[in-house]
């Protein structure tokens, strides 16, 4: 059973499009929540952080479901510079910061 | 600021052969993670040290591999008579503690023929 589970897409849409995606997780007792963002042969960095009351940050808005145990990402008027694969990251319950990472979701945005 | 730093930055080496990586974190964190990432896959765990101790080597794959960290610090990691399947790009991280962020280093490419 995967523990986070994410669309592995590519989802292809065009400049100014809005795209969403969403990610499942196993673990009711995972206590914090993430998105990052890698690009093409780089390391992971944080996006940001997702809150149960939802959180927006620009033109990206991350909301958590804890009831159902799924986190999504939105976003609007995308740019050619948002292509990347965004990661899916909880933690569990275990007094410190292990990230459990999802395999990501591909965006390609087009002109 | 310096970031996490990692070296080095690609290692091709024989089946067989032992190799060390090595990670420095950003000054003052406690926390130091490494991962590893094989082609198309997401993000391993493999070990977790607090200061120079590591509570969690839960994600260590077998006793090929060894971690250690001196002086809240620096940390190697070292694979043993490696094999092709220990081809992958591994990743160090490091954070305040707790559920801070983790700030990631640009990783080793480890090919092994």
């Amino acid at each position: 059973r995967k523990e986070v589970e994410q669309d592995p897409g590519p989802f292809n849409v065009p400049e100014g499009a809005t795209v969403a995606f969403n990610c499942t997780y196993s673990n009711s007792a995972s206590q914090s929540f993430f998105w990052y963002r890698q690009d093409c042969r780089k390391e992971p960095k944080l996006l940001m952080s997702v809150y149960s009351s939802g959180n927006e940050d620009g033109r990206f808005t991350a909301q958590l479901n804890r009831a159902s145990q799924y986190i999504s990402l939105l976003i609007r008027d995308s740019k050619l510079s948002d292509s990347a694969t965004y990661l899916c990251v909880v933690t569990a319950n275990s007094g410190y910061s292990t990230l459990t990472f999802g395999k990501g979701t591909m965006l390609l945005v087009s002109p | 600021g310096a970031g996490v730093s990692q070296s080095p930055s690609n290692k091709v080496t024989e089946k067989g052969k032992d190799v060390e990586l090595r990670c420095d974190p950003i000054s003052g964190h406690t926390a130091l993670y490494w991962y590893r990432q094989s082609l198309g896959q997401g993000l391993e765990f493999l070990i977790y040290f607090q200061g120079n101790s590591a509570p969690d080597k839960s994600g260590l794959p077998s006793d090929r591999f060894s971690a250690e960290r001196t002086g809240g610090s620096v940390s190697t990691l070292t694979i043993q008579r490696t094999q092709q399947e220990d081809s992958a790009v591994y990743l160090c991280a490091s954070s305040f503690g707790g559920y801070n962020e983790q700030f990631f280093g640009p990783g080793t490419r480890l090919t092994v023929l």
